[in-house]
């Protein structure tokens, strides 16, 4: 059992709007920034939102990142079919000094 | 381009020491943050850090796996590695080497390798 939560699965049809939850604890993203990876079928994650909301260079604008209190949200607009994949999230706890991901959302686009 | 390219055994046998290199291309082991990470991900599941390691030799491990983990870096050779005495079948995973992007004090996991297969069985 991860302590970055994540709902196990997601869905939405093309176009859609469809949003990623992971919540935390104050010794996790209540205290630093929360971090987003996607990682399709039979590939390495790649890294989608640095510092809760940062994109690196090549990821589309329709994946955005935000954070409340000790919560993290991943959005993806305009949903493609080559999206669908599994998405972590991940944070350091500076409690238990170790990196932590969450459990993982699989996104299935209908 | 930056390339990480992961390299382990295959096949480890119980109790045995799994031994995983990183061979880091394209860029130098002092680039990004310095810091240079092993992740792993069992089969069906998702992922775990292992170990962080920054190129001046300062390291970093899981709670869980720090007594059996051991990471290096070698500069001149442009690789850094991975130990993990004692394997049992829940070593067995896909071990994932990363560079960390960002600064000493906020970093990250940016760029990964392809992922080294590892399958802990007698």
């Amino acid at each position: 059992q991860s302590v970055l939560t994540q709902p196990p699965s997601a869905s939405g049809t093309p176009g859609q709007r469809v949003t990623i939850s992971c919540s935390g604890s104050s010794s996790n993203l209540g205290s630093t920034y929360a971090f987003w990876y996607q990682q399709l079928p039979g590939t390495a994650p790649r890294l989608l939102i640095y510092t809760n909301n940062q994109r690196p260079s090549g990821v589309p604008d329709r994946f955005s990142g935000s954070k409340s209190g000790t919560s993290a949200s991943l959005a993806i607009s305009g949903l493609r079919s080559e999206d669908e994949a599994d998405y972590y999230c991940a944070a350091w706890d500076v409690s238990l000094k170790t990196w932590l991901f969450g459990g993982g959302t699989q996104l299935t686009v209908l | 381009q930056l390339q990480l390219q992961g390299s382990g055994p295959g096949l480890v046998k119980p109790s045995e020491t799994l031994s995983l290199t990183c061979s880091v291309s394209g860029g130098s082991i002092s680039s990004g943050s310095g810091y240079w990470g092993w992740i792993r991900q069992p089969p069906g599941k998702g992922l775990e850090w292992i170990a962080t390691i920054h190129y001046t030799g300062r390291t970093f491990y899981s709670p869980s796996l720090r007594s059996r983990a051991t990471i290096s870096v070698d500069m001149s050779k442009s690789h850094f590695s991975l130990e993990l005495s004692s394997a049992t079948a829940a070593d067995t995973a896909v071990y994932y080497c990363t560079r960390q992007d960002g600064t000493d004090s906020v970093n990250w996991f940016g760029p990964w390798g392809q992922g080294a297969p590892v399958i802990v069985s007698s």
